[in-house]
């Protein structure tokens, strides 16, 4: 099976830029995760979905960041304007339900690495 | 809110020694998974072991085992016979098994390094 794929893998833009980072979660996963791992501030969730509809997005920095899952094989998260302290690794992950109603492991890809100068 | 703490930042152990990781977490749910994830210099997320809190025995794959004690909170990695390519970092993360809350919470993390 594949994992959760990510692209682009490597991306850097210029401050002011927008910058779209996509995801493609683990066929029949329930849960989509969005997280993002700076040397400052470890890993950190910025959003995530249950059957496409986001649960938490308390972890979206400010407005300048939107996160979108129009369909269960498919997830977009937009920095608009995209900033300096905005690079980082941006992963995202995928989970089953496990037993009765209860989560189950979660799947990372291998992240998008953002640079923006 | 969960809260998982990890309080040794680097660790290093000699090429076939085991090596434990410490994790402690607190919460207040009685239901939950914790996870070690490993992330070598490539930055992918690796599962290395899961546990789920109803079951008492130990999570146990090969070479990886954890000692979970949950009326301490406690939740240690060992890794024995440690290999070169087991040198990354290690994360020990909980997840709720509620609805609304089921989100991944990492802690710090544990650079591991390994001795020729």
């Amino acid at each position: 099976d594949a994992g959760v794929i990510q692209s682009p893998r490597h991306e850097v833009t210029e401050m002011g830029q927008e910058v779209t980072l996509r995801c493609k979660p683990i066929s029949g996963h329930d849960y989509l995760f969005w997280y993002r791992q700076t040397m400052m501030r470890g890993l950190e969730l910025l959003i995530y979905f249950n059957n496409n509809v986001p649960i938490d997005d308390s972890g979206m920095p400010e407005d300048r960041f939107s996160a979108k899952m129009p369909n269960a094989s498919f997830s977009t998260l937009k920095i608009q304007p995209s900033e300096p302290r905005d690079s980082a690794v941006y992963f995202c992950a995928s989970s089953p339900r496990g037993r009765g109603r209860t989560p189950s492991t979660i799947y990372f890809g291998e992240g998008s690495w953002l640079t923006v100068v | 809110a969960q809260t998982v703490t990890q309080s040794q930042p680097e660790m290093s152990v000699q090429e076939a020694e085991t090596v434990t990781l410490s994790c402690t977490y607190d919460t207040s749910e009685s239901d939950y998974y914790l996870f070690w994830y490993k992330q070598p210099p490539s930055r992918q997320m690796i599962l290395v072991i899961r546990q789920e809190a109803y079951k008492q025995q130990n999570a146990t794959e090969n070479r990886f085992s954890v000692n979970f004690q949950k009326a301490a909170k406690s939740f240690s990695l060992k890794i024995s016979d440690s290999q070169l390519g087991d040198a990354a970092m290690y994360f020990c993360a909980y997840r709720s098994a509620y609805f609304g809350n089921e989100k991944l919470t990492f802690g710090t993390g544990t650079r591991l390094t390994i001795i020729p």
